[in-house]
């Protein structure tokens, strides 16, 4: 089955700064990459995805890109802000397969004011 | 519109008691159903996975176990639950792929935390 590495586990940066997020996976037929973010004590909610047709998606400050070939996929976020403290977990499906997520271990980002 | 209810919302429970978490889904039809469980300071660990009535799919081997009586109804059970079963258990559902769709985006319950003590 797929197997999804997350990296690293805790980032903090100075606000402004940038954070990137990396993961890796395992299964090449997997064709849906979904970042989710879970804020404290809230459900995770799905902020960007990315599609194996595609190497690199944007939206204003959030982007990913993805490296279909060393099968790995990141996210970027830009001139960080308190507000994007949370939890970020990248997520792996056979879209149009199983359709099942394959969650990694999550990333825990904190943004220093 | 679509929603998504679980409960409770909070649990505490006895060694050896049993467990029924319920899920159910409103404003769609057919959808993949998931139940994953959240330990502190871990990621996303999928239990169980269905694709329609009486489908389930069990991704981890352990004392839990899940039904889909009803299209949208999803339940995570146990005979007996152990000290290692505490952690936050999350519903999702997804709606399965159609052609010339191309969001399968999960959406999470509120979830439940279950304290095994």
């Amino acid at each position: 089955g797929e197997n999804v590495e997350q990296h690293p586990s805790t980032l903090s940066v100075q606000e402004g700064d940038s954070a990137v997020i990396k993961c890796t996976y395992s299964d090449s037929a997997s064709n849906y990459f979904p970042w989710y973010k879970q804020e404290l004590g809230k459900r995770p909610q799905l902020i960007i995805d990315i599609r194996s047709n595609v190497g690199e998606k944007k939206d204003q400050r959030i982007a990913v890109t993805l490296n279909k070939t060393a099968k790995h996929f990141s996210l970027h976020i830009t001139e960080t802000q308190p507000e994007d403290s949370a939890v970020y977990f990248c997520a792996a499906s056979y879209y149009f397969g199983n359709e099942k997520l394959t969650f990694g271990t999550g990333t825990r980002l904190t943004i220093i004011p | 519109s679509q929603t998504i209810h679980q409960w409770p919302a909070t649990l505490v429970q006895p060694v050896g008691s049993p467990l029924s978490l319920e899920c159910t889904v409103e404003g769609t039809s057919n959808p993949n159903l998931y139940w994953y469980r959240q330990a502190a300071g871990r990621g996303l660990q999928l239990l169980f996975y269905s694709v329609g009535i009486g489908q389930i799919s069990s991704e981890v081997p352990q004392n839990l176990s899940a039904s889909r009586p009803q299209d949208r109804q999803f339940i995570l059970s146990s005979k007996k639950l152990l000290l290692s079963d505490s952690g936050f258990y999350l519903c999702a559902w997804s709606s399965p792929p159609r052609r010339g769709t191309l969001n399968t985006e999960a959406f999470f319950g509120q979830g439940t935390r279950l304290t095994v003590v």
